[in-house]
């Protein structure tokens, strides 16, 4: 059974905090996503990695970074936490060309205090 | 740049009546997706068209993609409660790099027992 995992189901973070979320995939994906989902604006991409060390940025990559440094493991970060970035934090994986059927982790929601 | 829309942002329903939600795109798709996403939890692939004018059948699922390829609607007769949740339909993004998708922001569907 493919599997997508999260590091996190639920994190409280303070303003200001590195914050890490680690995503691994077992289906040897090459693409993976971070997405941020908040209620009425849908998913939205904040990274994207189509290979290993290979990141592109997605609709909004301010704030965030991210590392992908083995296939099938890949992190978002965020260097210095804020309030606005309280959300759902959702990591994906696919195949590569043409987009394949992605395939979602539970999702981390995140809270900054 | 490229978008996805969809229709309606909400639709609540009575046990047993139909629901239909209807995905625009500013471009022509070479193929479209639709997913699921069941309320606390993650997106969920439920199937891919590809050729123009399909339909596919899933159950009570009837998906559509249009014969100019720009439009999508997922169709379920007679709703229960387990069709509960949030569907997206989603397309290539062919302003990004490949492997990625664009989605639409999601109908929520309630149903009421």
């Amino acid at each position: 059974d493919v599997k997508v995992t999260q590091s996190s189901r639920y994190l409280v973070k303070r303003t200001g905090e590195k914050v890490f979320l680690e995503c691994v995939q077992d289906m040897d994906h090459e693409n993976m996503f971070w997405y941020r989902q908040d209620p009425g604006l849908g998913l939205r991409l904040i990274y994207f990695s189509y290979d290993v060390k290979m990141k592109e940025k997605g609709d909004i990559p301010e704030g965030y970074s991210v590392s992908r440094e083995k296939k099938e493991r890949f992190s978002l970060i965020l260097e210095s936490a804020s309030t606005n970035q309280t959300s759902m934090y959702l990591c994906a994986s696919s195949f590569g060309t043409p987009p394949g059927e992605q395939f979602f982790g539970p999702g981390t929601r995140l809270t900054v205090l | 740049g490229q978008q996805v829309m969809q229709i309606p942002q909400y639709q609540h329903v009575q046990e047993g009546e139909d629901f239909t939600t209807y995905c625009n795109s500013s471009t022509t798709l070479s193929n479209i997706q639709w997913y699921k996403q069941r309320p606390g939890g993650h997106p969920v692939f439920l199937i891919q068209l590809v050729k123009s004018g399909e339909v596919k059948k899933q159950k009570r699922l009837t998906f559509q993609f249009g014969e100019a390829k720009k439009n999508s609607s997922l169709h379920i007769t007679a709703t229960q409660t387990t069709d509960v949740g949030t569907y997206f339909c989603a397309g290539p993004d062919y302003g990004g790099s490949q492997g990625n998708l664009i989605f639409g922001k999601g109908t929520k569907l309630s149903v009421k027992p």
